[in-house]
């Protein structure tokens, strides 16, 4: 089965920028979809079909995928992006939806 | 404004059975594929199950397939999971997502429900 794999956590600043990966052998050829879920809460889209945002979602965050790695990328970083995110693709072989295995934004 | 309702969580002991259902409003519902996502405490997500506008394509992960039935009521406006043989390991708030446009699988969720609490304990 396809696997997502992503770093537990990711520690920024406020101000500075964070940097989220997820790895996927070619997931350079998958369209990757990013979520933030805060502590209680549902997770919510920030990032769709690579580097496309929702409406109401702030231009700090942007995405792109090449290769066998996606970025999330988050700029000018805030006490509010404190959340986890998580990564999904869907995988065509398996007819599978999958979930990268998340990572934890901690602003400091 | 789209909104998704989840409800019939509980606790229910192994090798029972629950259903869930996710109400719909906001949108047309019959237009769009939906989607059962889960998430055992302190972990990640876990997608469970989907099923097209029309119901003529369902999706299962491993983990629940003959366990598990994903169906829907377009005329309710409202998607389902029923839940049998369940085990301990399906401990988990239970999600339910929109997905993409009509037929289509592979797009990304863009609304989210708030969740219901499954526990499977005796």
């Amino acid at each position: 089965s396809y696997v997502l794999t992503q770093p537990p956590s990711v520690s920024v600043a406020p101000g500075k920028t964070a940097r989220i990966t997820c790895g996927g052998n070619n997931i350079g050829s998958k369209s990757v979809h990013w979520y933030q879920q805060k502590p209680g809460q549902a997770p919510v889209l920030v990032v769709y079909d690579d580097s496309d945002r929702p409406s109401g979602i702030p231009e700090r965050f942007s995405g792109s995928n090449s290769g066998n790695t996606a970025t999330l990328t988050i700029s000018r970083v805030e006490a509010g992006d404190e959340a986890d995110y998580y990564c999904q693709v869907w995988d065509s072989s398996s007819d599978h939806y999958v979930f990268g295995t998340g990572t934890k934004v901690t602003v400091l | 404004e789209v909104q998704l309702v989840e409800s019939g969580g509980g606790l229910v002991q192994p090798g029972g059975s629950l259903r869930l259902s996710c109400a719909a409003s906001g949108f047309t519902f019959s237009s769009y594929s939906m989607n059962w996502v889960r998430q055992a405490p302190g972990k990640g997500l876990e997608w469970v199950s989907y099923i097209s506008s029309s119901s003529s394509t369902i999706y299962y992960a491993d983990s629940v397939k003959g366990r598990f039935t994903i169906s829907r009521d377009n005329a309710k406006n409202s998607l389902y999971l029923q839940m049998n043989s369940l085990r301990d390991e399906d401990t988990a708030v239970y999600y339910c997502a929109r997905g993409g446009f009509g037929e289509l699988f592979g797009d990304y969720f863009d609304y989210w429900g708030q969740g219901t609490l499954v526990t499977v304990s005796s």
